[in-house]
């Protein structure tokens, strides 16, 4: 089945110590989006790629970085985590044919310690 | 500014207690209204798509309607399996050649036997 894989499913780091999250997609959708949610809040747009074309939203932290590599994988890079970093971290993807279906992974839980 | 309000925060129903859940929204110029259910630790599942007021959109015990100024997600004869939290969302204004969304803060859905 065409799906969003997310890893690891549970990423445990401490204060300032960089993390990686992974996300790799069969869809083979152009866009990919990374989101944050925190505990009974809406999903929050961080950053999302269409093709290799990069797009920060204003209110992202600095601390926050994504690279795609190629169609099927995309990072998200936490520099320096601080508590308020912890959360779930979505990857969900769309294709251009219909730009407004989104599909997540099943997201990955940080914990800063 | 777009936003998009979603009551009641939580519903508990008994096994079979129809009901329905709101989506309010205020956009500037609708492009389409979203429909996600969450799964405790999972990432959001699209369920619906509504474009236009008047359209209707029904799977299974779900159906999902859409006015001028509110969707409605209907639950007919809820089961136990329904128990989630369902989210809507519109696209952003500023969504570009990628969908933007806003999220609502989501309707905790309990359904009890």
């Amino acid at each position: 089945d065409a799906m969003v894989i997310q890893n690891p499913r549970y990423q445990v780091t401490q204060f300032g110590k960089p993390v990686t999250l992974s996300c790799s997609q069969t869809l083979n959708h152009n866009v990919m989006y990374w989101y944050q949610q925190k505990s009974s809040q809406a999903p929050k747009l961080l950053f999302h790629y269409y093709d290799k074309d990069f797009n920060n939203e204003a209110d992202t932290p600095d601390n926050f970085q994504s690279r795609r590599p190629n169609t099927s994988f995309c990072f998200l890079d936490i520099r320096s985590p601080g508590l308020g970093d912890a959360a779930m971290y979505l990857c969900a993807t769309s294709n251009w044919d219909r730009p407004y279906e989104q599909y997540f992974g099943p997201g990955t839980r940080l914990t800063v310690t | 500014e777009d936003q998009v309000t979603q009551s009641p925060e939580a519903l508990r129903l008994q096994e079979g207690e129809s009901s329905s859940l709101n989506c309010s929204y205020t956009v500037s110029g609708l492009r389409g209204l979203f429909w996600y259910r969450q799964d405790p630790g999972k990432g959001p599942e699209f369920l619906f798509t509504l474009y236009s007021a008047g359209e209707e959109k029904e799977k299974e015990r779900l159906k999902a309607t859409l006015t001028k100024k509110e969707s409605f997600l209907h639950i007919t004869a809820p089961k136990p399996e329904d128990s989630a939290t369902y989210l809507c969302a519109v696209p952003r204004a500023d969504t570009g050649t990628a969908s933007k969304l806003t999220f609502g803060t989501g309707t905790r859905l309990q359904v009890t036997l």
